[in-house]
């Protein structure tokens, strides 16, 4: 099993531009998540996905959307950049939904937007 | 908003020595703590948990404890060696809720 892997591991982009962050997971989790990473800072929940076809906010979604694509597959979508998104980005996934599940993460994508 | 605060943000040890992290949380809810591990480049790693009708958790060389009464729990490393030397995250969540809430995180450093 490959885990959790995401795509692609470094980008930089201009102000403005948009890009998608793609994720899969082959441990046939539900509910996925996007966090974001930036020094000093922890993890901060960006979106979820409890179950495919279900998403919904976290503590930092202004500036971004998600797709459930499938149950594999949850990305992130950045439709115009800005400088204050410049972080870095980890995907994970869920054994069984909720409070107490093991969350498996991603290798991370770092983005620089300048 | 809930939090969680996360103390020492550096900590270097002598290999062989033990380390203590420490977080508080804000949330009386929360009922389920997991310590992640945070290597170079990687994404986290689970690496040890505890829920809170439990008071301590060990595994090996790693240990967890938990007081509900002052809202705080801690990461004990014993014996410890230099590939232990990575970041360290703690987490609390509650039932009912896809959220957790991660400390900032201590970047431990084990000296040979």
């Amino acid at each position: 099993n490959a885990g959790v892997t995401q795509t692609p591991k470094f980008q930089v982009l201009k102000t403005g531009q948009s890009m998608t962050l793609q994720c899969a997971q082959d441990m046939n989790h539900n509910s996925m998540y996007w966090y974001r990473q930036d020094p000093g800072m922890g993890l901060r929940l960006i979106y979820y996905s409890a179950s495919e076809g279900t998403t919904d906010k976290g503590e930092v979604p202004n500036g971004y959307n998600v797709s459930r694509l499938n149950k594999r597959e949850f990305s992130l979508r950045l439709e115009s950049a800005a400088p204050s998104q410049t972080s870095v980005y980890f995907c994970a996934s869920g054994t069984s939904g909720g409070a107490g599940e093991t969350q498996y993460f991603g290798p991370g994508t770092r983005l620089l937007v300048l | 908003g809930e939090n969680v605060e996360q103390h020492p943000s550096t900590l270097s040890v002598q290999e062989g020595d033990s380390a203590v992290i420490k977080c508080t949380y804000s949330d009386s809810a929360s009922n389920y703590f997991p310590w992640y591990k945070q290597e170079l480049g990687k994404g986290p790693q689970l690496i040890i948990d505890i829920r809170s009708n439990v008071g301590e958790k060990k595994d090996q060389r790693i240990a967890v404890t938990l007081n509900k009464t002052a809202k705080h729990f801690s990461l004990h490393i014993t014996e410890t060696q230099p590939e232990d030397s990575a970041v360290y995250f703690c987490a609390a969540s509650r039932s009912g809720t896809y959220k957790y809430i991660f400390g900032t995180g201590t970047r431990l450093k084990v000296l040979a």
